[in-house]
């Protein structure tokens, strides 16, 4: 089952502008990941996140992690075209290795 | 440096089939994790593989089994295909069951 749901499913924007999307999820974490995914291929990691850190920047993502809400942002500043793809958030728990994902924000850069 | 590989890259076969799934680690890397996504899913842990061993499942039936080798690559077999198994499955390595993953570009599996 899915950990946990990004919210929105899909979202569309001009290229140049900034991209929000949002995950939460449902039990207690050791660590938050953000990938990306093109077209159904592979996954490529984009960031993680420890439980005790709060904010993490890289690029041009930022991300920001309320673990009192179980949830997370991924915000991606000054978009590309290059950067339509499908988003996922992926947890991690003590002690429990797998990775457990959510259902994906797909987005699209309008050039 | 070769990262994660997946053989083969897309593959059709039909209901009450077996399909056996291959991936080979990135380099230094022992340990391997299998996941399912499908159409418009979040990938789903299926099951991880160290020291030749299945140390941890996810909520998938017996019809999926696994393999690791020596040199830590793995098998993911898929007995009595049904529909609902047509997918892309991904493999991802690491260093230890707790490393950071590396994903390889999967194989996508078609169900007729």
């Amino acid at each position: 089952s899915q950990q946990g749901e990004e919210d929105p499913q899909a979202l569309s924007i001009q290229e140049g502008e900034n991209a929000t999307m949002n995950c939460s999820y449902k039990t207690s974490i050791n660590n938050l990941q953000w990938y990306r995914q093109n077209s159904g291929r592979g996954l490529v990691h984009l960031i993680l996140i420890r439980s005790n850190e709060r904010e993490k920047h890289s690029g041009r993502l930022r991300v920001t992690l309320d673990t009192s809400k179980k949830s997370s942002s991924l915000l991606i500043t000054a978009s590309r075209a290059a950067d339509t793809a499908s988003y996922f958030c992926a947890t991690d728990a003590q002690g429990n290795e797998k990775l457990t994902f959510g259902t994906g924000t797909r987005l699209t850069i309008i050039p | 440096d070769a990262g994660v590989t997946q053989s083969p890259t897309h593959l059709i076969k039909t209901r009450g089939q077996q399909v056996t799934l291959r991936c080979s680690p990135k380099s230094g890397h022992d340990t391997v994790s299998w996941y399912q996504q499908a159409l418009g899913q979040g990938p789903q842990f299926i099951f991880q593989y160290y020291e030749e061993e299945e140390r941890q499942r996810g909520n998938f039936p017996d019809r999926f089994s696994g393999h690791q080798f020596p040199n830590y690559s793995s098998e993911l077999n898929v007995n009595a295909l049904l529909l609902g198994d047509s997918a892309l499955y991904l493999c991802a390595s690491s260093l230890g069951a707790g490393g950071f993953p590396f994903f390889g570009p999967g194989t996508r599996l078609t169900v007729l």
